[in-house]
């Protein structure tokens, strides 16, 4: 089962409010990635967990936070919303290491802040 | 730099054509380049990768090849059908250890015609 699962798969929010994303995957792979993807973009690098070790990107560092609390689940949240985060967020593993390190993705969530 | 250039971002052919997805990237040291297919409501999917030790592969009516010098890599679909028709993004990995980070290009929209 190569399944990343994404939930939810829409979701609106209020500005100031505070958004939680959940991923989930059963292929127990070491690391679990987060995207955003607004449109007329690439999909843009927020963070990934290594295991238990979490990597910011320097220019998204203060506005996401994530968590990891077992190997299956990541989080993402957005403390208080703006209307800048409207986009799909894309959740991916891999497990890397020799050549398994193909990241796999999920649906994504559509998030709108209005 | 970390950026990855795809183009054309439009792509129209006949159906029996062959299509072509040109990327390129700035980082000398990537050593991984997978292309995702991305339809209408689905998550991306790989469909093929190389790796900087090769120069180019095959998987059925799909080719890659991969130019480092030039530090470019493309897609090359033989005999495109209906079904070929979706978003295509070409992204390019420094896999270091346990870490890798995938820059995206901005996405193809191919459109086989029949």
């Amino acid at each position: 089962d190569t399944t990343v699962k994404q939930n939810p798969r829409y979701k609106l929010a209020r500005v100031g409010k505070p958004v939680n994303l959940i991923c989930s995957q059963t292929m127990n792979h070491d690391t679990m990635y987060w995207y955003q993807k607004k449109p007329n973009q690439a999909p843009k690098l927020l963070l990934f967990y290594y295991d238990k070790i979490l990597n910011r990107e320097a220019d998204t560092f203060e506005k996401f936070q994530s968590s990891r609390p077992n190997n299956s689940f990541c989080s993402l949240y957005i403390g208080s919303a703006g209307l800048e985060y409207s986009a799909m967020y894309l959740c991916a593993s891999s497990r890397l290491g020799g050549n398994q390190d193909t990241q796999y993705f999920g649906p994504g969530t559509r998030l709108l802040v209005l | 730099g970390e950026q990855v250039e795809q183009l054309p971002s439009i792509l129209r052919v006949q159906e029996g054509s062959s299509a072509s997805i040109n990327c390129s990237y700035e980082d000398s040291a990537s050593n991984y380049f997978p292309w995702y297919k991305q339809e209408p409501g689905e998550n991306p999917k790989l469909i093929i990768d190389i790796r900087s030790n090769m120069e180019r592969k095959q998987i059925q009516e799909l080719i890659v090849l991969l130019d480092k010098k030039a530090k470019r890599f493309s897609l090359h679909i033989t005999d495109t059908q209906p079904g070929d028709s979706a978003m295509y993004f070409c992204a390019a990995s420094r896999i270091t250890g346990n870490t890798g980070k995938l820059i995206f290009g901005l996405g193809t929209t191919l459109q086989v015609q029949p």
